[in-house]
Formats: structure tokens, sequence, C-alpha cells
């Protein structure tokens, strides 16, 4: 089945730096990748995702790029900030398969330094 | 809208106990998900519901039922508990039919000793 390995499995950086977290994804026919934001105690949400059409997109200081040759997917962090702190996840999916199932990956856990 | 609820927000069980976790969604959601998260290890997703009236098995089954009971709430049932089933248990809901965004509740935390 569909498997989705996540690199680093943690990240700590200097606020201002960039923090990038990349993805690896099994399955040729998954073709939505989603970023989930965990803050503690609280459930993952949302951030920015990504459809196999297109290679890049942009969300003021989050980016996603998405090399469907390779298989592979990454989350771009620019001036990160403290409140980045967080652990992040990465997951695919097959829209196809009409049932919404999203495989994630290990989760990286982010710690921005003031 | 409360979005994603859950109950209880933390449980101390006993092996061999049984527990119903409670999961209410008031988004008119489609499609609803129990994960369970452990560290180091993601979320797995343990069963779901597409629609109303169907669940299926996800990666992690084993120890568990669930009951998709009407479009707002699915449970998730250990029938007879094990330490291996200590873990942070998340419900999710989907809109379906081509939206993907999964709206997380806050989680339960369950110990068995």
């Amino acid at each position: 089945g569909e498997n989705v390995e996540q690199h680093p499995s943690t990240l700590s950086v200097q606020e201002g730096d960039s923090a990038v977290i990349k993805c690896t994804y099994s399955d040729s026919a998954s073709n939505y990748f989603p970023w989930y934001k965990q803050e503690l105690g609280k459930g993952p949400q949302l951030i920015i995702d990504i459809r196999s059409n297109v290679g890049e997109k942009k969300d003021q200081r989050i980016a996603v790029t998405l090399n469907k040759t390779a298989k592979h997917f990454s989350l771009h962090i620019t001036e990160t900030q403290p409140e980045d702190s967080a652990v992040y996840f990465c997951a695919a999916s097959r829209s196809s398969s009409n049932t919404g199932k999203l495989i994630f990956g290990q989760g990286t856990t982010l710690q921005v330094k003031p | 809208n409360a979005g994603v609820t859950q109950t209880p927000k933390f449980q101390v069980l006993k092996t061999g106990q049984s527990m119903t976790l409670q999961c209410a969604q008031d988004m008119n959601h489609n499609s609803m998900y129990w994960y369970r998260q452990d560290p180091g290890m993601g979320l797995r997703l343990i069963y779901y519901s597409a629609s109303e009236g169907t669940t299926d098995k996800g990666e992690v089954p084993n120890g568990y039922n669930v009951s998709r009971l009407n479009k707002r709430e699915f449970s998730l049932r250990l029938e007879s508990a094990a330490p291996s089933q200590t873990s942070v248990y998340f419900c999710a809901s989907t809109e379906g039919g081509g939206s993907y965004e999964q709206y997380f509740g806050p989680g339960t935390r369950l110990t068995v000793t």
C-alpha cells in the first residue's frame, strides 16, 4: 500500500532562517498532497496543499513544491517565527478513490529559537 | 460552528476494560475518520466512513470497532483495552465529493494500564 516517508524528524532553526521538510511517497497514483500543522495539545490543521497538476504553490511565508517524477514533495517556510514551532505532517492521497483517505508521514518537530 | 468535537479528552483504562470514544461534527461532512497518533509514527488510520451507512478498515483496525451513528456522529469502541492501545486518538471529517481538507478534533488521550 501507499507509504509516505518524512524527514527530518526534528528540525531546529534560528528565528528568521528558513526551514525545509521533505517527504517521499510510494504510490505513483497519488495526486493530492496536503501539509498539516499541529500545535501542542491540539489536532492537526491544514496549512497548504498541492495537487499533481502543479509543481509549486505559495501562501505568504510557506510554499510547497512537488516533483512527480521523483515522487517527493517539500514544505518551505521562510522568515521563521517562534509561532511556527509545531509538529508538521505531510500526507498523500488518491483523489480518485473518493474516500478522502490520507496517508501521513511520521511528522517533523520544528523548533524556532528566538 | 464547533467543528469536530471529541469526548472524553482524557481517559485511563485498565487492561481488559471497554470504552467508546465519541466524535461529532456540525459541518454536514460526508466522510469521517479515526486516527491514532503515537510518537515517531505519525497519524495512522484506524477506521473510516466515506459516507453515512458505510465503514471500512484503515491501516491499524485490530482491536477496534466503529459505528457511524448518523451523518454527524462516528464512534470508536475498544472492546478489551490493551496497553498497546495507549495513544492519542483523533477524529476527523471532510466534505467529500472532491473536497479533501480534513478537519480534526482536539483529540482523546487514552492510557491503558
